[in-house]
């Protein structure tokens, strides 16, 4: 079955501590997205990448590093300069770029929580 | 500016009565679609419907359509007939085409479905 992996569902780290969250997708999917859902919010992009060895930050890419090494693969480093952590994080693919849903899948996402 | 308003925080409803979820947008951009998303506990964000704001009609997906008023900037989603797994957040979102892929999204409305 093709979709979107993400690992682990929930994740607990310290303070202080870099922390990279698992992103794979078997769908030869071009574009990648990271989204960031705080409680009671919808989503905020955080980086997306449109082909390996490329990408670009989204609306709060500040606190966060990427690599597309690989198609299938866009993992996302939560680093110790992102203030408030402590939220849930969506990883989702497209064929290609698109701001519309519908063309989009998502992974089920990580609930990290930083104390 | 906050472009996507959702007022109503939370909503209950009585199984098999319909429910109206309110939703403003501001924008200045004439071409723009709207949507609605449904987000269950398990946190994956299921699409749901979509309107484009040269659209005549409001749209429908089976039990759930749009009330678009553009003069009003609103564009509330109303399910008929709810059921209990109707129970969930859900998201109004708006993507300004001169935005380019990014789609913005309201605070969300968690709706309870009463037995």
């Amino acid at each position: 079955d093709g979709g979107i992996t993400q690992s682990p569902k929930y994740l607990f780290r310290k303070e202080g501590q870099n922390v990279t969250l698992s992103c794979e997708q078997n769908l030869n999917h071009d574009a990648m997205y990271w989204y960031r859902q705080d409680p009671g919010q919808g989503l905020r992009l955080i980086y997306y990448s449109q082909i390996v060895n490329d990408f670009q930050k989204g609306d709060i890419a500040e606190g966060y590093s990427v690599s597309r090494e690989k198609k299938e693969s866009f993992p996302l480093t939560v680093t110790s300069a992102q203030k408030n952590p402590t939220a849930f994080y969506l990883c989702a693919s497209s064929r290609r770029l698109a701001g519309d849903f519908r063309e989009q899948y998502f992974g089920p996402g990580t609930r990290l929580t930083v104390t | 500016a906050q472009k996507i308003t959702q007022t109503q925080p939370g909503m209950f409803v009585q199984e098999k009565e319909a429910v109206t979820l309110d939703c403003t947008y501001d924008t200045s951009d004439p071409s723009y679609g709207l949507f609605w998303y449904k987000q269950p506990s398990s946190g994956e964000m299921i699409f749901l419907i979509y309107q484009g704001s040269y659209d005549q009609q409001n749209a429908t997906e089976g039990r759930y359509s749009l009330n678009f008023q553009k003069a009003r900037k609103s564009a509330n989603l109303v399910i008929s007939a709810s059921q209990l797994g109707d129970s969930a957040m859900y998201f109004c979102a708006m993507r300004e085409d001169t935005g380019g892929f990014k789609t913005i999204f309201g605070a969300g409305t968690r709706l309870f479905v009463k037995a």
